[in-house]
């Protein structure tokens, strides 16, 4: 299954500021996927990012506050802009399996904390 | 998206304890698959099940589909630390609301579950 490589692990931010967190696969993948996951919550979904086009988002995310890059088949990154305290959770990147398995594969996540 | 109700929500037990999770729905599922989170790790897939009534077993784990496709269960058996983790379920193949839609994975609530020695 694909090997997924996301920074950095953790990072303590002051309010305000942004964060960018990077996501690299070991192979060439079409869609990249960013999850949240609030402290003690499930994960969310916040965006499908497409190579060549701009990235799909859910319901109550934007792309002002979560910009996202793909410049290529196996990197990702995601932004969190003017962050706030209500910000702080776990951001994971994820791909499908190329062995089309159906399987969901995740990066370790980024727990982020803002202070 | 709303997300597909999972209980318990959260559930401690010692160890050898055995211990049922469910996944429920009012919709159709063409499929429903079974994560496992460890802390600090991303969710691991544990189990697909696509058939109505389907029962996988994954040593200690079985896992059941629904006979409608509208819920799932896992059962532990004789559970053990290393059990420890978040448990998500996640459907596809039913109504977008719950699903996405399209290629994305939605979750269930999830159950924090904590096996003590």
């Amino acid at each position: 299954s694909a090997v997924i490589s996301q920074k950095p692990s953790r990072d303590i931010c002051q309010r305000g500021t942004s964060l960018t967190i990077q996501c690299q696969v070991d192979s060439q993948v079409t869609m990249m996927f960013w999850y949240r996951q609030q402290p003690g919550q499930s994960l969310t979904l916040i965006a499908t990012a497409n190579q060549g086009s701009e990235a799909t988002y859910e319901s109550g995310f934007v792309i002002d506050k979560f910009p996202i890059s793909r410049p290529n088949l196996t990197f990702s990154t995601l932004t969190v802009s003017n962050m706030s305290p209500e910000d702080s959770s776990i951001y994971l990147c994820s791909v499908w399996d190329a062995t089309g398995a159906n399987v969901l594969t995740f990066g370790a996540g980024s727990r982020l904390t803002v202070l | 998206t709303q997300l597909l109700e999972q209980s318990p929500q959260f559930l401690s037990i010692q160890e050898g304890e055995n211990l049922t999770v469910y996944c429920n729905s009012s919709s159709v599922f063409s499929s429903l698959q079974w994560y496992r989170q460890e802390p600090g790790e991303g969710p691991v897939l544990l189990v697909t099940v696509v058939t109505g009534g389907e029962v996988k077993k994954l040593k200690r784990l079985t896992f059941q589909f629904g006979d409608a496709r509208k819920d799932s269960s896992l059962h532990i058996t004789a559970a053990q630390p290393g059990d420890t983790g978040l448990y998500l379920c996640a459907p596809r193949g039913g109504p977008r609301r719950l699903t996405g839609g399209g290629n994305k994975l939605t979750f269930g609530t999830g159950t924090q579950l904590k096996v003590e020695l």
